[in-house]
């Protein structure tokens, strides 16, 4: 029984390039969630979505950011024209249920690196 | 808007002694996650406290929750160099999910 998967793992690009972030959530889980984490600090949320629906961008830029959780296949996050601070680590989670009712299972996560 | 804070942000302490880690939140939420970071690793999930008056334990770390006082405390019991990691809380409840700026524990032997 897999847990969250992300790929890929570890991510390169220059400035004004794209990077596109994937997430496989646990079998059967229908809620996925993006988390943001700069260095030394704590997680921010991003967004949140079930399948073809985004619930709450909240967190998420309004501009260059954008997420889908499609039918079939992951749930894919979307930088376009990276700037170097959009350097972090970036973590998936799903979870079965309601967001809040049940607990958020994660994923190792993408360390996005910006030169 | 949901606040959450943890203190202390760092925390240094000898094996074998006991320390809490304290978890506040702004508004009424009846349901708290403890989670542990280790360095470069993703968060493993620790305790899911769903009421008043909930406490959970396991090995040395026991977890309750104080929904009057918005309060959640993260108790270490004779600590050991393996629970050294950034200790997160988070609250949620329907669309609202905010994380804590973590705990960052170093057990010293």
């Amino acid at each position: 029984n897999a847990g969250v998967m992300q790929n890929p793992r570890h991510l390169v690009r220059r400035r004004g390039q794209e990077a596109r972030l994937r997430c496989s959530p646990v079998k059967g889980h229908s809620h996925v969630y993006w988390y943001r984490q700069l260095p030394e600090e704590g997680l921010k949320f991003m967004v949140y979505l079930q399948k073809e629906n985004i619930i709450d961008e909240s967190g998420m830029p309004k501009e260059r950011f954008s997420a889908e959780f499609p039918k079939e296949g992951p749930s894919i996050l979307r930088i376009q024209q990276v700037v170097r601070g959009d350097s972090a680590a970036y973590f998936c989670a799903s979870s079965p249920n309601v967001r809040g009712g049940e607990t958020q299972y994660f994923g190792p996560g993408t360390r996005l690196l910006v030169l | 808007e949901l606040k959450v804070e943890q203190n202390p942000l760092f925390l240094s302490m000898q094996e074998g002694k006991n320390y809490t880690i304290y978890c506040n939140y702004s508004t009424t939420s009846d349901r708290l996650y403890w989670y542990r970071q280790d360095p470069g690793k993703s968060l493993e999930s620790l305790f899911v406290l769903l009421s008043n008056g909930a406490v959970k334990q396991e090995g040395r770390l026991m977890a309750s929750l104080d929904t009057k006082a918005r309060l959640s405390t993260l108790h270490i019991t004779a600590a050991v160099h393996d629970l050294s990691a950034t200790y997160f809380c988070a609250v949620g409840g329907g669309q609202n999910f905010v994380f804590g700026p973590g705990t960052r524990l170093s057990v010293l032997p």
